[in-house]
């Protein structure tokens, strides 16, 4: 079957660095996407990740391990509108995307 | 990057009326668009896969008879929630893919808020 398990809620400092945690399941992969989602908005594009290692993009890196069906989101120098809910999602040999539940995250000041 | 459109933004309507959400590519020819409803504080679920001119394929538990969807051209999809039940107030999204841009981009609309009264 197809899974993808994220926490649910995480809370950090404004200044700080968080890592939020994906692991999945899925058949067939065409790689890793993160998604950022605020309240009431559709969500937007953050990465993607095909193969494994890192892939940095400002504040903003993600890794990927296929063998272990894991990938993170790190994200540095928190600022308030990070605050969002952060969504992995797996593409399939479909292409279509697989969505985890997302990670709300919380940046306190 | 391509530009997706969703109209309207929100929409309240009365129960057993029917409402019509349209998804635009502005900028590119979307050879595949993707329907989405996430309900408060849960994932994005997939409802439908449109290509076009050909029929959409909706996923196990959707509804093809009461959320219609056509994707006539390249740059418009619509979904038609039909004879809409309170239960069916959530948030939809759509998000729409061309060849040109390649099978792993997928480019999402401001999404539609439908209130069902």
């Amino acid at each position: 079957g197809q899974n993808i398990d994220q926490p649910t809620e995480m809370t950090a400092t404004e200044g700080a660095i968080v890592q939020i945690n994906c692991t999945y399941q899925t058949s067939g992969f065409n790689g890793l996407f993160w998604y950022q989602q605020h309240a009431g908005e559709a969500p937007t594009f953050l990465s993607y990740n095909v193969l494994d290692g890192l892939e940095e993009k400002g504040r903003f890196s993600s890794f990927l391990s296929r063998s272990k069906g894991y990938s993170y989101l790190l994200l540095k120098e928190l600022q308030m509108k990070d605050s969002a809910s952060y969504l992995c999602a797996t593409m399939d040999s479909n292409y279509q995307l697989i969505w985890g539940a997302g990670t709300k995250l919380i940046i306190k000041p | 990057g391509a530009v997706v459109s969703q109209h309207p933004s929100w929409v309240i309507c009365k129960s057993g009326t029917s409402v019509k959400i349209e998804c635009r590519s502005l900028d590119f020819q979307a050879t595949t668009m993707f329907w989405y409803r996430q309900f408060p504080k849960q994932s994005l679920m997939l409802m439908a896969t449109s290509n076009e001119g050909s029929k959409a394929t909706y996923e196990q538990g959707v509804e093809k008879d009461k959320f219609l969807i056509n994707h006539a051209s390249l740059t418009l999809s619509t979904l038609t929630v039909t004879s809409a039940h309170p239960e069916d107030s959530s948030f939809y999204i759509c998000s729409a893919r061309g060849e040109r841009e390649g099978l792993n981009e997928q480019y999402f609309g401001p999404g539609t808020r439908l209130t069902v009264t």
